[in-house]
């Protein structure tokens, strides 16, 4: 089964509000998540690394005021995008390290099943 | 230069190719070497990993990295029309750090 939950699976809203996006670690505590973004027919860009008590990191280009996240627990991380615009219409994907398989320098990276956002 | 190339194809093969698909990358740093499936309108999803060089074999799957080149490869032997997806390529350094994407490669294998 499933060891990353993300919710809702599509959302569409109307452009010029807010819709939140969460991803859950099952049966593991993630200090670390991932969140990307993935527009049709390319490659998974990351947009921020989210971390446990602590301020996201964003990548260069990505907005911190309008993609807010949270990683408030050790399983739930949020990606609440602001005042959406048509153009952020888009499949937001995250991803979590687990340390429980230690498959990669005792990390595994899980990714949740995708939110498909439409915004109209 | 990208981190991580990737040719997006698509790649139509017939049912029982062998299929190749590969990537090139950047940075030395990368330790690791993840292979991702993604089916349409879904997450990605682990399909093999190798540490380092070498070759790393997993039923029908073939993994493949030559650090030497910065190349990576992934074969599949005897395809099925389930094989269908688009394949990432994902080389990583390890730990907590970021994973950096190639485009991905669509493959449509018909029956």
């Amino acid at each position: 089964g499933a060891v990353v939950s993300q919710h809702p699976s599509r959302v569409i809203c109307k452009s010029g509000t807010s819709v939140k996006i969460e991803c859950r670690s099952l049966d593991f505590q993630a200090t670390t998540m991932f969140w990307y973004r993935q527009f049709p027919k390319q490659s998974l860009m990351l947009m921020a690394t989210s971390n446990e008590g602590s301020k996201a990191t964003y990548e260069q280009g990505v907005e911190k005021d309008k993609f807010l996240i949270n990683h408030a627990s050790l399983t739930l991380s949020t990606l609440t995008v602001t005042s959406a615009h048509p153009e952020d219409s888009s499949f937001y994907i995250c991803s979590a390290t687990s340390p429980m398989d230690s498959l990669f320098g005792g990390n595994t990276i899980y990714f949740g099943e995708g939110s498909w956002l439409t915004v109209v | 230069q990208k981190e991580v190339e990737q040719d997006p194809g698509p790649l139509s093969v017939p049912e029982g190719a062998i299929v190749s698909l590969n990537c090139t990358y950047s940075n030395s740093a990368f330790q690791y070497f993840m292979w991702y499936r993604q089916y349409s309108r879904k997450g990605p999803e682990l399909l093999m990993y190798t540490y380092s060089s070498g070759n790393k074999e997993d039923g029908r799957f073939t993994a493949q990295v030559d650090k030497s080149s910065k190349y990576i490869s992934l074969f599949i032997r005897d395809s099925q029309p389930s094989d269908s997806a688009t394949y990432l390529c994902a080389p990583f350094s390890g730990g907590y750090q970021k994973v950096t994407f190639g485009t991905g490669t669509k493959l449509q294998v018909i029956p």
